[in-house]
């Protein structure tokens, strides 16, 4: 079993659509998780960190559940801009970054 | 300011030749890790310094994988005799501190390599 878990996807969505993406981890140790995302054939980008108590930036809302170890990530009134690969990621508390194997997100006109 | 820049950007290797995938961090980053990405998947850990020194070196797939950061700042991470599986993006991060807290890794564009 892997140490952090996402749906592949592809999720295809409208324009304007809401759209929420899931991962759990294994680890019940870990700290620290974050969200990424990756264009096409570009590096990963941190794209928010994720706290207990819910956090928000603009158009994007990041959960964790610790006890179900568990995060997630939801997009309101998606843009085309948004398509992308979105990268669950987890602090192993040692330094590196588990990554999980990323959603992807195709918005449509 | 300037990010983590890789070089080369594209590496085509025939099976059985050595590589050397260099690895420019951000100036004043005392860490620096290496992760190989194959394609669909997360990048995954190979290694990690910090500053000079090589605290984790537990993701490199073989001992013909051998990675360097002598002057704590350039770090080179060396392929031995290279196999069809190496081929993969291989991406290079820096960070300014390491600590278990939360803290953002920069990753450079990467090294796609490809063993014919």
């Amino acid at each position: 079993r892997k140490e952090v878990e996402q749906d592949p996807g592809p999720f295809n969505v409208p324009e304007g659509a809401t759209v929420a993406f899931n991962c759990t981890y294994s680890n019940s140790a870990s700290q620290s998780f974050f969200w990424y995302r990756q264009d096409c054939r570009k590096e990963p980008k941190l794209l928010m960190s994720v706290y207990s108590s819910g956090n928000e930036d603009g158009r994007f809302t990041a959960q964790l559940n610790r006890a179900s170890q568990y995060i997630s990530l939801l997009i309101r009134d998606s843009k085309l801009s948004d398509s992308a690969t979105y990268l669950c990621v987890v602090n192993s508390n040692t330094g590196k970054l588990i990554f999980g194997q990323g959603t992807t997100l195709q918005v449509k006109p | 300011g300037a990010g983590v820049s890789q070089s080369p950007r594209y590496k085509v290797a025939k099976r059985g030749q050595d590589v050397a995938l260099r690895c420019d961090p951000i100036s004043g980053h005392v860490s620096l890790f290496w992760y190989q990405q194959a394609l669909g998947q997360g990048p995954e850990f190979l290694t990690y310094f910090q500053n000079e020194a090589q605290l984790d070196k537990s993701g490199l797939p073989s001992d013909r994988f051998f990675a360097e950061r002598p002057e704590g700042s350039v770090s080179t991470l060396k392929i031995q005799r290279t196999q069809q599986e190496d081929s993969a993006v291989y991406l290079c991060a820096s960070s300014l501190v390491w600590t278990s807290a939360s803290y953002e890794q920069y990753f450079g564009p990467g090294t796609r390599l490809t063993v014919t």
